[in-house]
């Protein structure tokens, strides 16, 4: 299957820092990428699904302007989290997809943690 | 909120066949199946999908029933490593808005014991 890279694989930042997350697809161009955080025995909640040069579509009850998300070229997406507060503390997965059409695969990361103290 | 129902947790003998049972009642007509699973601590890890009929790859073989309003995902020979969560996602495949998007569940916890 397809690679999907992510960077950092787990990072530490202090309360009311800035974090930024890059997600990758190394071997295919994906026109859609989507982010996903997951609390501890928790699932996956989508958090927002972003096309290649547009903006992101955030699901209900996650702030954008705290997440902000760029998906700048078809190869490489990045997640901020601005201001961050021990209740961000979560693993953060991206998800890539070839293109708009959901019968291209969805491939995933292998999540990035992220620890606020 | 997911469309499917799990069991929260099973337990497999290693090298017994492992089957995962879903419920998809409300699956409409233009719904696929998809099975995922996440070991701990990684992203998810694709499996297989299908939409009536039944599908096999290397990983495993799926079973959707002819009403498909359930399936049930087997592995064929468990190993330690498949101890993992498995997630049974219905998903469409309209073009474009949210439909398409991958929604998980709570999924089940397969414990392969040796």
């Amino acid at each position: 299957g397809a690679v999907v890279s992510q960077h950092p694989s787990w990072v530490i930042c202090k309360s009311g820092t800035s974090v930024k997350i890059e997600c990758r697809s190394l071997d295919f161009q994906a026109t859609t990428m989507f982010w996903y955080r997951q609390f501890p025995k928790q699932s996956l909640m989508l958090m927002a699904t972003s096309n290649e040069g547009s903006k992101a579509t955030y699901e209900q009850g996650v702030e954008k302007d705290k997440f902000l998300i760029n998906h700048a070229s078809l190869t490489l997406s990045t997640l901020t989290v601005t201001s961050a507060h021990p209740e961000d503390s979560s693993f953060y997965i991206c998800s890539a997809r070839r293109g708009l059409a959901e019968s291209y695969e969805q491939y995933f990361g292998p999540g990035t943690r992220l620890t606020v103290t | 909120d997911a469309k499917t129902t799990q069991p929260t947790s099973m337990d497999c003998a290693e090298g017994r066949a492992a089957n995962l049972p879903c419920n998809h009642s409300t699956i409409s007509g233009n719904e696929y199946v998809y099975w995922y699973r996440q070991i701990h601590s990684q992203g998810p890890q694709y499996i297989i999908h299908g939409l009536k009929n039944n599908e096999t790859n290397e990983m495993a073989s799926l079973i959707i029933t002819e009403d498909r309003k359930s399936s049930t995902l087997i592995l064929p020979h468990a190993t330690l490593r498949d101890t993992a969560v498995y997630y049974c996602i219905v998903r469409s495949w309209n073009y474009g808005g949210s439909q398409g998007n991958l929604i998980f569940g709570k999924g089940t916890k397969l414990s392969v014991k040796p």
